[in-house]
Parts: C-alpha cells; sequence; structure tokens
C-alpha cells in the first residue's frame, strides 16, 4: 500500500516565521505535487516536481519555494509566512501512469497567526 | 489550461437516497481522465472512480456511477442507497490524456454531501 506522509497534521505558526512542510513518499514514485485547499476553491497546485531536483510551479506559486533533494521527499517552503497563508497543504506523490490515481498524504492544516 | 466546475457547493440526501453531483470541465484536449475523490472528515483524499475520455461506457464501482457526456463536457456522479458514511467532501478532478511533466491534477471547487438519517 502506497503511503504518502506529511510531517505535521496541524502546525501553528506566527507571522514572518519560515516554515517547512515534508511530505515523505514511500513506493519510488517520479512525480510529487503540494496542494492548497480552501473552501470553495477545492485544492490549488502549488509546485509539483517530476524528478529530484526537478520542479514546476502551478497555478499558485507566490510565497512559496519547494525543494526535491532525495526522490522520497518534497519539501514545501513558507519563506516568511502571512496569515493568507493559512490552509490545509496535501502533498500527493504518482507514477508515470496517467490511469492511475496519485495517492495523498493527510494533510497538513496551518494556521499563520 | 484546463478548469473544472462543481456548481454544487452542498447536497443533502435521506439515507437510502440517490444523489447526484454535477461537474463540468473546460478543455480542448480528446484525450483525458476524469476522477471523483472522497474526503472524510479525516482529511484523507479517496478515489471514488475514474473515467477514460476515449471509453463510451460510464464507468461504476458498486454504488457509485458516473454520467460522462463527453460533448457536454460533463461528468457527474450519482450515489445511490446512500449510506451515512458516504458524507464527506466530493471533489471532480481533471488530468491530461498525453504524458506532460508531473501528469497533475486540476480540481474543482467540491461539493458537500450531508446524509440524513
Amino acid at each position: 500500500d502506497v503511503k504518502v506522509t506529511q510531517s505535521s497534521r496541524y502546525l501553528v505558526k506566527r507571522t514572518g516565521e519560515k516554515v517547512f512542510l515534508e511530505c515523505v513518499q514511500d513506493m519510488d514514485h517520479e512525480n510529487m505535487f503540494w496542494y492548497r485547499q480552501d473552501p470553495g476553491l477545492g485544492l490549488r497546485l502549488i509546485y509539483f516536481s517530476y524528478d529530484v531536483k526537478m520542479k514546476e510551479k502551478g497555478d499558485i506559486p507566490e510565497g512559496y519555494s519547494v525543494s526535491r533533494e532525495k526522490k522520497e521527499r518534497f519539501s514545501l517552503i513558507l519563506e516568511s509566512a502571512s496569515t493568507n497563508q493559512t490552509s490545509m497543504y496535501l502533498c500527493a506523490s504518482s507514477d508515470q501512469v496517467l490511469a492511475r490515481s496519485p495517492n495523498f498524504g493527510p494533510g497538513t492544516r496551518l494556521t499563520v497567526t | 489550461a484546463q478548469t473544472v466546475t462543481q456548481s454544487q457547493p452542498e447536497m443533502s440526501v435521506q439515507e437510502a437516497e440517490t444523489v447526484t453531483l454535477s461537474c463540468t470541465y473546460d478543455t480542448s484536449e480528446s484525450d483525458y481522465y476524469l476522477f471523483w475523490y472522497k474526503q472524510p472528515p479525516s482529511r484523507q483524499m479517496i478515489l471514488v472512480i475514474r473515467q477514460e475520455a476515449y471509453k463510451q461506457q460510464n464507468a461504476t464501482e458498486n454504488r457509485f456511477s458516473v454520467n460522462f457526456q463527453k460533448a457536454a463536457k460533463s461528468f457527474s456522479l450519482k450515489i445511490s442507497d446512500s449510506q451515512l458514511g458516504d458524507a464527506a467532501m466530493y471533489f471532480c478532478a481533471y488530468r491530461r490524456g498525453s504524458a506532460a511533466a508531473g501528469n497533475k491534477l486540476t480540481f474543482g471547487g467540491g461539493t458537500r454531501v450531508l446524509v440524513k438519517p
């Protein structure tokens, strides 16, 4: 069973702090994704990575960066957290088979105060 | 860019009854995949059903079935014999059918399903 784990279920940070959200998958998937989930807006893609050290911007990359130094790990970084980044963050991973659904992590609910 | 629209923010259904969730999408491509996901209060995204655009037959998984209308770009989900455990957020998602970097999904805004006992 594919497992995608996220470092925290809940996180509370202060405005201006640097925040790291970690995601690890154990199935040797090439692709990894970070989504942000907000009520009424669904899931919006922040960044994705299709290989180690390779990354591409998604639909809402402003205020975020990512790092993928190892295949199994994909980190989302908020350089200077702001209150409008309070949200649920979901990580996912997938292989190259288009018909196969990605596997999702349990989500991190981040609150920035 | 592809967009996915779920026009019903919330739907309520009586236990054992049927509910249909709507989803429309916009794409210029002919080959793609469509997915429905369930997100219960645990927040774990669970794949409910998948449809390949090249298949005319509507996908079915137990009590869940879709009505895929390719020309209308519509992909509705029908939940039959609703159970209390079906209460959740449901998301429709689109993925292009040609290999591209990342093979990302585009999601709709979600529909909350409430099941009344």
